[in-house]
């Protein structure tokens, strides 16, 4: 079965400052898909980032980037300068093929003004 | 994007009803659909799949008579807490992929108190 880890229980960030969450996940699937997603107090699930095993480039959603390091099952989230909309749970998960989820435990960013 | 609505955001029953939770697909076909649970400041875990037009796929220590999943349409899904006690409160999410796309997409998410 998978397992998606997340080590860091709570992280803090000065404003405009660069944050990196760390994610590390275990399958022997060669093809599946990759996410970060954000959980503000709303606790409604926004995507953040996808990338898929099969690209080597990192993927990039404006401020959002990711260090994929598939060899070593690594999949790290940075945000560059932060804001305090940034606040919020975030989750990396994994999906197999079969569409299933499975979501590491979660970090919590908090943005200092 | 997609948009998956559940409904009610929140909700509060008292011990020993059922709490019916709906999951729809407003702008696609889902013919899979998935319930989480999420307790405060914890991560989501998977309760079950729910398959249009067949039986739900229950996780390892999910009872399936407690939570009934019924996906009658392929815009549908329905999760019934049954005989509701104190410990099932809880914030359930639905989510639903849309064919062609990697990402699934979310509902609000129900808040369950029983009291």
């Amino acid at each position: 079965a998978q397992t998606v880890t997340q080590s860091q229980p709570e992280m803090s960030v000065q404003e405009a400052e660069t944050v990196t969450l760390s994610c590390t996940y275990d399958t022997s699937e060669s093809d599946y898909y990759l996410f970060w997603y954000k959980q503000p107090p709303s606790r409604q699930m926004i995507l953040v980032i996808r990338q898929e095993a099969y690209k080597q480039q990192n993927a990039t959603e404006n401020r959002f980037s990711v260090n994929f390091q598939k060899a070593a099952k690594s999949f790290s989230l940075k945000i560059s300068d932060s804001q305090l909309g940034d606040a919020a749970m975030y989750f990396c998960a994994y999906r197999s093929v079969g569409n299933k989820l499975v979501f590491g435990a979660g970090t919590i960013l908090r943005v200092k003004s | 994007g997609a948009v998956v609505s559940q409904h009610p955001s929140w909700v509060i029953c008292k011990s020993g009803t059922s709490v019916k939770i709906e999951c729809r697909s407003l702008d696609f076909q889902a013919t899979t659909m998935f319930w989480y649970r999420q307790f405060p400041k914890q991560s989501l875990m998977l309760m079950a799949t729910s398959n249009e037009g067949s039986k739900a796929t229950y996780e390892q220590g999910v009872e399936k008579d407690k939570f009934l999943i019924n996906h009658a349409s392929l815009t549908l899904s329905t999760l019934t807490v049954t005989s509701a006690h104190p410990e099932d409160s809880s914030f359930y999410i639905c989510s639903a992929p849309r064919e062609g796309n990697t990402e699934a997409f979310f509902g609000q998410g129900t808040r369950l108190t029983v009291v």
